[in-house]
């Protein structure tokens, strides 16, 4: 079954280097996406790809099954829902994970 | 200006009731989506459309009708609404499908509540 996974919580504190680890189940998929989801706004798109990259604060991991998004010098403004993703599947669909909510203590 | 807007963004409707929300890109965008984020959360694509074609419909009921007037909308009409049909909707689009170089852009979702 196409499935994409991630952990449901993290914690952290303010200044340090933050993982969300996600793997996934989906057939055909070589491509991860990291999603920001503030709650009442658009997910937004932090950093994508087929191999390791970065953007800003945000690093993306990559191995064929699994990526970890790294956010660099965490701030209590980055708790929010993170949502990975990877293309692939049936019909070349979006597959999402449940999310990973961020929580940064001061 | 939002690039995917979408209207209402809440509604509270009571169960047997027919609802539309509205979705607008103004990306010039190819595709566009339908996800729901259920309880569950999981965000699951409902429907693709490009082009105005119908190209993804995924197992959803066919009280959900999604229509494309053109390229830069897609509307979704639910009739019947149901308890289960409780969720936040999102709307999305993309310069075209299936393609790993795309962006999926959202809109900021509706949350609909049925009572």
């Amino acid at each position: 079954k196409d499935q994409v996974f991630q952990p449901s919580t993290v914690a952290s504190s303010e200044g340090a280097v933050v993982e969300i680890f996600c793997n996934h189940s989906v057939s055909n998929a070589y491509n991860f996406f990291w999603y920001l989801h503030f709650p009442g706004c658009a997910p937004r798109l932090l950093v994508k790809g087929s191999k390791p990259s970065q953007q800003g604060r945000y690093n993306m991991t990559y191995e064929r099954f699994s990526s970890s998004l790294l956010i660099l010098q965490v701030r209590e403004a980055d708790a929010a829902v993170y949502y990975c993703a990877c293309l692939g599947g049936s019909q070349g669909n979006l597959i999402f994970g449940k999310g990973t909510k961020l929580s940064v203590k001061p | 200006d939002t690039a995917v807007s979408q209207t209402p963004k809440y509604l509270v409707t009571q169960m047997g009731n027919d609802k539309s929300i509205k979705c607008e890109q103004n990306l010039g965008h190819d595709t566009m989506y339908w996800y729901k984020q259920d309880s569950k959360k999981f965000l699951k694509i409902m429907f693709s459309y490009n082009n105005k074609e119908l190209i993804i419909n995924e197992t959803v009921p066919n009280r959900f009708s999604p229509k494309s007037p053109d390229k830069a909308h897609l509307n979704l009409h639910i009739n019947s609404l149901e308890l289960g049909d409780s969720a936040v909707y999102f709307c999305a689009s993309s310069q075209d499908i299936g393609t790993s170089g795309n962006t999926i852009y959202f809109g900021e979702g509706s949350w609909l509540t049925v009572v």
